[in-house]
């Protein structure tokens, strides 16, 4: 089974100043997909940014961009220039991309970024 | 494009009865994945449905059931709820395939007395 694991329960950081969170997961599989959500206090899960394990290249949006490490199983989210919008919990997941697993997404348990002014 | 809708947007129950939450996907999209969160065990996943199938399902007990429908609409029922029920269920919508990103719902709020 694969877990995910986020190790900072809440971080803080000044608007205009970047922030990472980290991630790790546990797979024996090697073809999967890694997820970054946001919940924000209205709790709709917002997609942020998206990772294809058989990419060695790193994705990134806007400000949003991942350190994905395949073999230390390791997936950080880096938030550049850091609004108030972005204050929510924010979610990594993994999703297998073979056998049954259809439709589930394996969650962390979420780091909750609070964004100072 | 519509995002995923879910009705009703909060519910309150007592211990005992049944509950039918409902979930709308994103136009085109035919997978509806059911998650629930708790802050004791965080999101987990309950079942997924395409095509009017139940492809996967987790690890939950038999009181929790689904289904959808042909317009994939999909339902998720509770039966003989308990305390522990309460919890935010969500939905998230994509086309099927194994890689497709899931989009998610606002989610239906289950509050059980």
């Amino acid at each position: 089974a694969q877990t995910v694991t986020q190790s900072q329960p809440e971080m803080s950081v000044q608007e205009a100043e970047t922030v990472t969170l980290s991630c790790t997961y546990d797979t024996s599989e090697s073809n999967y997909y890694l997820f970054w959500y946001k919940q924000p206090p209205s709790r709709q899960m917002i997609l942020v940014i998206r990772q294809e394990a058989y990419k060695q290249q790193n994705a990134t949006e806007n400000r949003f961009s991942v350190n994905f490490q395949k073999a230390a199983k390791s997936f950080s989210l880096k938030i550049s220039d850091s609004q108030l919008g972005d204050t929510a919990m924010y979610f990594c997941a993994f999703r297998h991309a073979g056998g049954t697993s259809y439709g589930k997404l394996t969650f962390g348990q979420g780091t909750i970024l609070t964004v100072h002014p | 494009k519509a995002g995923v809708t879910q009705t009703p947007r909060y519910l309150i129950k007592t211990r005992g009865q049944q509950v039918t939450l409902s979930c709308s996907p994103i136009s085109g999209h035919r997978s509806v994945s059911w998650y629930q969160q708790t802050p004791g065990q965080g999101l987990q996943f309950l079942f997924e449905y395409f095509s009017e199938t139940q492809r996967n399902k987790g690890n939950f007990p038999g009181r929790f059931s689904g289904r959808q429908f042909s317009n994939s609409r999909s339902e998720m029922n509770v039966s003989t709820l308990e305390l522990g029920d309460s919890a935010l269920y969500l939905c998230a919508s994509s086309l099927g395939g194994r890689t497709d990103t899931q989009y998610f719902g606002p989610g239906t709020r289950l509050t059980v007395l």
